[in-house]
Parts: structure tokens; C-alpha cells; sequence
């Protein structure tokens, strides 16, 4: 049984970079045809998708975010993670990851919640 | 800017059946979008119901099923069960982009 788990701060100062890292148990993240994805949801509204990476590193972004994110993979720690720099109180959300598999979103961890305030 | 539509709220009774549809502002949708389902409950993150438009999930309750209908991705939920009460959201690929609907909020009353 595959299990992703966010984890980071869950608090970050406007203008500072937003970093989350997605944990992955029950799978290899280096496993082929599996692309890793961000998703985040901002309180009380819908979904957003953000991004995601092959474990090769390829990656594909959200192009209204594109010029604020990285996201990058740590085989040796199967983990995945999120940059999100310049971030505003617009980016408080609820930040998930997920598996994206054969145009699949099965697996999602539980999601961590963001505030971005001073 | 691409725009997947979802009906913002909809209402069913105990035991009925209700279709939830999932359009695209760039025209009909079809197969090659993959359109995907999940369900939310409150406090609770997204599960995935159904994916490439009509497979289930291992854990996908036997009562959702997916389909196109008129150009749209549809959810049909049969025998509609208390505990369906959600929030549903529809997911497109476009090519390596995907684009959330704003999703459906399903009563069951």
C-alpha cells in the first residue's frame, strides 16, 4: 500500500520561498511510470495542480505558476519536493502530493496546511 | 487560459441517482483528456474514484460509474447512500497540463 506524507513549516513570511518535501512509503519513487504531483487547495475553495516530476527529474508545471516553482526528487530518500518562491497570502493553502500514474491521481497524502503571513 | 465547468452544487435523495458533468472550455471532451473523478470530504483529502473516464479504482464503491455524455466527462452515482454527501472534482489532461473543475457539491437529502 502506497503512502505519501507531507511535511515542512507551516508558517512562511511573504516574499520568502515556500518549501515542502512529499515522503513516499510503500513504493519505490524510482519505480517507471510513475510521475509525482503537487496539488494545493486554497481554504475553503477548489483544487489547484501545481506540478509534477518523473524520477528522472523531468518535470511539468502549472503555466501560472511556472515562474515560481521547482519541484525535485531525492531517490535516495524516495522523497519529492516543493519550492514555491515569493510566496503572499494568496499561496496560504492546503499543499497535498500525489501519485500520477497511467493518468491516474490514486495515492494523495494527507495534505499540510501553508499560512504565509508576517 | 483552459477552464474545466462543474455544476457548483446539485441535490439528490437517498437511494436516487445523479449525474455529475465535467466540461472543457476548449471544446468536447473526449477520451484523450483522461478524465479522472474524486470525491472530498470535509477535513479530508481528495479520493480518487475513477480514472481514463470509466476505470475504477480497487476501492471505487460499485454504485460510481464514469462516461462521456454530450461532449462532457459525466459521474453517475446509482442508489445514491447517505455517506455520498461530498464535494466531487473533476480532473483533465491536457497534454502534460492538467486542469481541476471547480468541483460539485453533492447533498443527499
Amino acid at each position: 500500500q502506497v503512502q505519501l506524507q507531507e511535511s515542512g513549516p507551516g508558517l512562511v513570511k511573504p516574499s520568502q520561498t515556500l518549501s515542502l518535501t512529499c515522503t513516499v512509503s510503500g513504493g519505490s519513487i524510482s519505480s517507471g511510470g510513475y510521475y509525482w504531483s503537487w496539488i494545493r487547495q486554497h481554504p475553503g475553495k477548489g483544487l489547484e495542480w501545481i506540478g509534477y516530476i518523473y524520477y528522472s527529474g523531468s518535470t511539468y508545471y502549472n503555466p501560472s505558476l511556472k515562474s515560481r516553482v521547482t519541484i525535485s526528487v531525492d531517490t535516495s530518500k524516495n522523497q519529492f519536493s516543493l519550492k514555491l518562491s515569493s510566496v503572499t497570502a494568496a499561496d496560504t493553502a492546503v499543499y497535498y502530493c500525489a501519485r500520477n500514474w497511467v493518468w491516474s491521481h490514486d495515492y494523495w497524502g494527507q495534505g499540510t496546511l501553508v499560512t504565509v503571513s508576517s | 487560459q483552459t477552464v474545466v465547468t462543474q455544476e457548483p452544487s446539485l441535490t439528490v435523495s437517498p437511494g436516487g441517482t445523479v449525474t455529475l458533468t465535467c466540461a472543457s472550455s476548449t471544446g468536447a471532451v473526449t477520451s484523450g483528456y483522461y478524465p479522472n473523478w474524486f470525491q472530498q470530504k470535509p477535513g479530508q483529502a481528495p479520493r480518487a474514484l475513477i480514472y481514463s473516464t470509466s476505470n475504477k479504482h480497487s476501492w471505487t464503491p460499485a454504485r460510481f460509474s464514469g462516461s462521456l455524455l454530450g461532449g462532457k466527462a459525466a459521474l453517475t452515482l446509482s442508489g445514491v447512500q447517505p455517506e455520498d454527501e461530498a464535494e466531487y472534482y473533476c480532473l483533465l489532461y491536457y497534454g502534460g497540463a492538467v486542469v481541476f473543475g471547480g468541483g460539485t457539491k453533492l447533498t443527499v437529502l
